[in-house]
């Protein structure tokens, strides 16, 4: 069973387009997180969500926008996409309460605009 | 705001050599985990091991074991024995509070740059 996963695994687009990833967990863990990974491979949190707040981070384009429909579910919505949205985006989950434990990665998604 | 530095954008290492990543944080609070990740060049995002902030003991998983140093605030990864499947990304990251600018708060991790470790055979 996959513990965190995303779809769709690639995803082409043209700029302008409004696009949408997927997320999902089945560990019960009550955060869940958005990171994007650039082309040098760093890798920055985007929103933190809790199932009661979401945390942005504030060099995040409005564009870009979580949607939690329950608790095991946090995708991303992307509008007017732009060149410089092109990257990896990456789901994760943890169990706020533990912060000894590791957080969860889904697989990615590589997002390019054209 | 706290603040992750892997100095070692990339490593060459021989197979069956011991291999140390070097990471430094930086950080106000008191109570808080450093974890390292491994990313192959597949993508995915696998938990090596962790340390918390109050741990006295270094943590070892396996061929895995950090390298905690409080005072000098260091948790540097030590692989040890190292194998061709070990070639990969490696990023050392610290969990603790991620504030916005209204004040409210959660829980996240901060990442380094990351160290390309190569293993030759």
């Amino acid at each position: 069973d996959t513990a965190v996963s995303q779809t769709p695994k690639y995803l082409v687009t043209q700029m302008g387009n409004d696009k949408s990833i997927k997320c999902e967990q089945n560990l019960g863990h009550d955060t869940m997180y958005w990171y994007k990974q650039d082309s040098k491979k760093f890798l920055k949190i985007m929103f933190s969500y809790n199932n009661k707040e979401l945390i942005i981070n504030e060099t995040v384009p409005n564009r870009f926008s979580p949607k939690s429909p329950d608790k095991a579910h946090l995708n991303l919505h992307i509008n007017s996409l732009e060149l410089g949205d092109s990257a990896v985006y990456f789901c994760a989950s943890s169990d706020f309460g533990r912060p000894n434990t590791e957080a969860f990665f889904g697989q990615g998604t590589r997002l390019t605009v054209v | 705001a706290q603040k992750i530095t892997q100095t070692q954008p990339g490593m060459f290492v021989q197979e069956k050599e011991a291999v140390t990543l070097d990471c430094t944080y930086d950080t106000s609070d008191q109570s808080y985990g450093l974890f390292w990740y491994k990313q192959p060049s597949s993508g995915e995002m696998i938990f090596l091991i962790y340390q918390g902030s109050y741990d006295e003991q270094n943590a070892t998983e396996g061929r895995y074991s950090l390298n905690f140093q409080k005072a000098r605030k260091s948790a540097n990864l030590v692989i040890s024995a190292s194998q061709l499947g070990d070639s990969a990304m490696y990023f050392c990251a610290m969990r603790g509070p991620v504030y916005s600018s209204s004040g409210g708060g959660a829980d996240g991790l901060t990442f380094g740059k990351g160290t390309h470790l190569i293993i030759q055979p």
